[in-house]
């Protein structure tokens, strides 16, 4: 199957800092990706979708001025969590689609703590 | 949008039982897939599988497109079974839409 990594895998920032949070495919080039959070012991919720070379579309209830998303090739997207708080809590994990392709692949996701 | 149900919440069984996990969907769907999240929190990929049957091993799966409904079945089940085991869909196929997940079953496999 594609690989899709995330960097990095776990971050503590301080509340009020930034954060940026790569995803990456490995073995192929996508035009697409998506950006999902999972509370503890809860389903995973999708946030947006990361267009190459486009503005990315937000979920309804997605902040897109504290989640900011930019799809700078085809092979990176960044999610950065701004201001962030400790209600910004979570795991996110990305997926991305290969072309032609008819399943979607996660990356292992990253754990970040807002103190 | 979009629901996605699944039953049971939770599964506890022993080592070599067999098991079957059911998603409910409210709409016709092109994209239907089933994961293991492992401890760690990566998603595995188990099936893709908007309609018909599929084996892999120890787990099959059935979705009947026409009744909004898929099942998965594990069978003599191992303790590395153990996890949360979540349906996903999206009315496109393929790439074009995120996935709706359900709340997923818990299932622990005792030795």
């Amino acid at each position: 199957g594609a690989v899709v990594s995330q960097h990095p895998s776990r971050v503590i920032c301080k509340s009020g800092t930034s954060v940026k949070i790569e995803c990456r495919s490995l073995d192929f080039q996508a035009t697409t990706m998506f950006w999902y959070r999972q509370f503890p012991k809860q389903s995973l919720m999708l946030m947006a979708t990361s267009n190459e070379g486009s503005k990315a579309t937000y979920e309804q209830g997605v902040e897109k001025d504290k989640f900011l998303i930019n799809h700078a090739s085809l092979t990176l997207s960044t999610l950065t969590v701004t201001s962030a708080h400790p209600e910004d809590s979570s795991f996110y994990i990305c997926s991305a689609p290969p072309p032609g392709a008819t399943e979607q692949y996660f990356g292992p996701g990253t754990r970040l703590t807002v103190t | 949008g979009i629901q996605v149900e699944q039953s049971p919440p939770d599964l506890i069984l022993q080592e070599g039982a067999n098991s079957t996990l059911r998603c409910n969907f409210s709409d016709s769907v092109n994209n239907l897939q089933w994961f293991h999240q492992n401890p760690w929190g990566q998603l595995i990929n188990l099936f893709y599988i908007p309609s018909g049957t599929k084996q892999n091993g120890r787990l099959s799966a059935t979705t009947v497109a026409t009744e909004r409904y898929s099942l998965l079945y594990i069978s003599s089940s191992q303790t590395t079974d153990s996890g949360v085991y979540f349906c996903a869909v999206a009315y496109s196929g393929g790439g074009a839409d995120g996935l709706t997940f359900g709340k997923g079953t818990h299932l622990i496999i005792q030795p």
